[in-house]
């Protein structure tokens, strides 16, 4: 079946830190990947996405490629403000089944 | 994309009774969802909304406890019934656009139940 699977958190960083959040993932076929974030009493954002292998998707600062070598698509940003201080969620869509698969999520704190 | 709003944004209501959480869409979309996500957990799907039919749910849940419309393209509802504290979540409509495969997500309804 399709599965996601995501570092456990939380992450704790000092601002301006180098981050990675690591997701790994099992699936049929080739699925579409992404990335969601969800602030603080929020609903969840896209992120960023790639949908073939070796693409990389980007989006304010953060970036992830599609590895299907290493089937992983981890999440990195070279530099964290406490403004990033959510949780992350790595996803994937099989087109086959239509549905979105969710990992449990990474909450990330961003210290001053 | 699609702008996503839900209402109501939270509510506390009573064992034993129901809401109706209401889900509108900017734009016509192919598939509409609903998810649930308990306290510090991820994201479980409920059902998908089918416009005209009945919503196709996922394994846990039943018709009879998350009664689900979807007369257009645009609007959705989900109703929790008889309700009990362990449907306090948060509940969150989401939508994919015809031709790519994002997803996006509503605001979320927070239900307490005491």
């Amino acid at each position: 079946g399709n599965s996601v699977t995501q570092m456990e958190g939380p992450v704790t960083l000092s601002e301006e830190a180098f981050l990675t959040i690591n997701c790994t993932y099992t699936a049929t076929g080739y699925p579409s990947l992404f990335w969601y974030v969800q602030y603080p009493g929020e609903g969840l954002q896209l992120l960023l996405k790639a949908t073939k292998a070796d693409d990389k998707g980007s989006n304010k600062g953060f970036e992830a490629t599609y590895r299907k070598e290493t089937t992983s698509f981890h999440l990195e940003k070279g530099s964290v403000q406490v403004s990033d201080s959510a949780v992350y969620f790595c996803a994937l869509l099989n087109t086959g089944f239509q549905k979105l698969v969710f990992g449990t999520g990474t909450r990330l704190l961003v210290s001053p | 994309s699609a702008v996503i709003s839900q209402k109501p944004s939270r509510d506390i209501c009573q064992r034993g009774t129901s809401l109706t959480i209401q889900c509108q869409v900017d734009s016509q979309v192919t598939m509409m969802f609903w998810y649930r996500q308990q306290p510090g957990q991820s994201l479980t799907l409920i059902a998908t909304a089918n416009q005209g039919s009945e919503a196709t749910y996922e394994s846990g849940f039943v018709i009879d406890k998350f009664p689900i419309s979807r007369p257009n393209l645009t609007f959705s509802t989900l109703t929790v019934s008889n309700m009990s504290p362990e449907d306090s979540s948060i509940y969150l409509c989401s939508v994919r656009t015809s031709g790519d495969y994002e997803q996006y997500f509503g605001p979320g309804t927070r239900l307490t139940v005491t």
